[in-house]
């Protein structure tokens, strides 16, 4: 079955360290890979997405992920976190197309320490 | 930049009480969603509507859910007799023709006492 996994439950960082939340994903053929963030009491917002070309995908507010397809993963990078970066973060496949639906992994929670 | 607005943030209600969940997408797209989440799991997808059908459904969209789309802006999804685990964060999506990834709502936190 398609599935997506993510393997770290709570992150706690401080401010200034680097991040990478781990993403895998099972094969099933085309599949298109997204991370959502979502704030305390807000929407899903999209990160970035990859739907093919260049591996490192570059999204909004300086994260970035590296599709790497050998590993079946595709996980989330940031150089240096702030505190406003505490949320949590979900990773999503989408298989077969656009006409697929999105399977989402467990999420990660972030708490960053001032 | 446009919104999936869900109402209500919060929902408490009896077992066996029948709630519905209401979310106005964004007023162009074409594609519409339902996820839920129960608390320390996974987003888990239950149905997708698309030309005022549904589209896909998952197993755990059985005979007491229902999706409707009464007045071509609301998107309401329906719960005929809540139980205990019913209690999630529901949200909302919608996308447009072109897929370019779904929007979703800020969801709804049903709480089934």
């Amino acid at each position: 079955a398609q599935s997506v996994s993510q393997h770290n439950h709570h992150v706690i960082l401080s401010e200034a360290a680097s991040l990478e939340l781990g993403c895998n994903y099972s094969y099933g053929g085309t599949v298109n890979l997204f991370w959502y963030v979502q704030y305390p009491g807000q929407h899903l917002q999209l990160l970035l997405k990859y739907f093919s070309g260049d591996p490192l995908v570059k999204g909004i507010k300086g994260f970035e992920a590296e599709f790497i397809k050998s590993k079946f993963s595709f996980n989330l990078r940031k150089p240096s976190v702030q505190w406003s970066d505490t949320a949590e973060y979900f990773c999503a496949g989408l298989y077969g197309g656009s006409q697929g639906n999105l399977i989402f992994g467990k999420g990660t929670k972030l708490s960053v320490k001032p | 930049e446009p919104e999936v607005t869900q109402t209500p943030s919060h929902q408490v209600t009896q077992m066996g009480q029948e709630v519905i969940l209401r979310c106005v997408p964004i007023s162009n797209h074409l594609y519409f969603y339902w996820y839920r989440q129960i608390l320390g799991q996974k987003v888990e997808f239950l149905v997708s509507f698309y030309n005022n059908e549904i589209s896909e459904k998952s197993e755990i969209f059985d005979d007491q859910f229902s999706v409707e789309r009464p007045d071509g802006s609301n998107f309401t999804l329906k719960i005929r007799s809540t139980k205990l685990e019913d209690s999630a964060m529901y949200f909302c999506a919608s996308r447009g023709r072109t897929f370019d990834g779904y929007t979703f709502g800020s969801g709804t936190r049903l709480t089934v006492v």
